[in-house]
């Protein structure tokens, strides 16, 4: 199984700040045929099912705003908000869609300080 | 709009079965890739297990944790999609996602299962 490590495990910035999350895969989630990067990562706020974010790594679902990115290859990932908002106040996941099981990360939870 | 709405979750004893359902609306149901993921209470994200469309070969897949015990199945015509789970065990309490895809783009709001005696 890939083990889907992230850090921190928790999270405090001040608003308007930028907010880093990593994610380190166990093994490589690159597919070498089509170069693309198995990775995605969603944001859960308390009481909701989690909201898809990124997918491939670095492209962003539809609606997402562009205060999100994410970025990596192979086996290191990052997302970052570059400004945080008291809207992006949640728990943000890893997740590898690579190989079955299709693993999460433990998951950071991301404060406002 | 993308809906997707589970049901069938429950108070259930150790050792007993429970059947989930999901419904999907507003999107090609038949070419969908249909995936449950559940959440212990307090915790993070666990993959339970995906069917793919029968034009993909409808392949079904399962997380170790429940192979041989959670069986997961379609209705395209109805456009819903099933877990069966038997020989249920405490650790099986959580909320019940089903989504949609090879990345989850869609999630339901989720049905909550409790094994408990």
């Amino acid at each position: 199984d890939i083990v889907m490590t992230q850090s921190p495990d928790s999270l405090a910035v001040s608003l308007g700040e930028r907010a880093t999350i990593n994610c380190k895969s166990s093994q490589s989630v690159l597919y070498n045929s089509n170069n693309k990067n198995y990775l995605a990562w969603y944001q859960q706020k308390p009481g909701q099912p989690p909201k898809l974010l990124i997918y491939w790594a670095s492209t962003r679902e539809s609606g997402v705003p562009d205060r999100f990115s994410g970025s990596g290859s192979g086996t290191d990932f990052t997302l970052t908000i570059s400004s945080l908002q008291t809207e992006d106040v949640a728990v943000y996941y890893c997740q590898q869609y690579y190989s079955n099981p299709y693993t999460f990360g433990q998951g950071t939870r991301l404060e406002i300080k | 709009e993308v809906q997707l709405v589970e049901s069938g979750g429950g108070l259930v004893k150790p050792g007993g079965s429970l059947r989930l359902s999901c419904a999907g609306s507003g999107f090609t149901f038949s070419n969908a890739w249909m995936n449950w993921v559940r959440q212990a209470p307090g915790k993070g994200l666990e993959w339970v297990g995906r069917i793919k469309s029968k034009a993909d070969g409808g392949t079904i897949e399962y997380a170790a944790p429940v192979k041989g015990r959670f069986t997961i199945s379609r209705d395209d015509s109805k456009n819903m999609v099933y877990l069966q789970m038997n020989s249920l065990k405490t650790e099986d309490t959580a909320v019940y996602y089903c989504n949609t895809g090879q990345f989850f783009d869609y999630w339901g709001q989720g049905t909550l299962v409790t094994v408990s005696s």
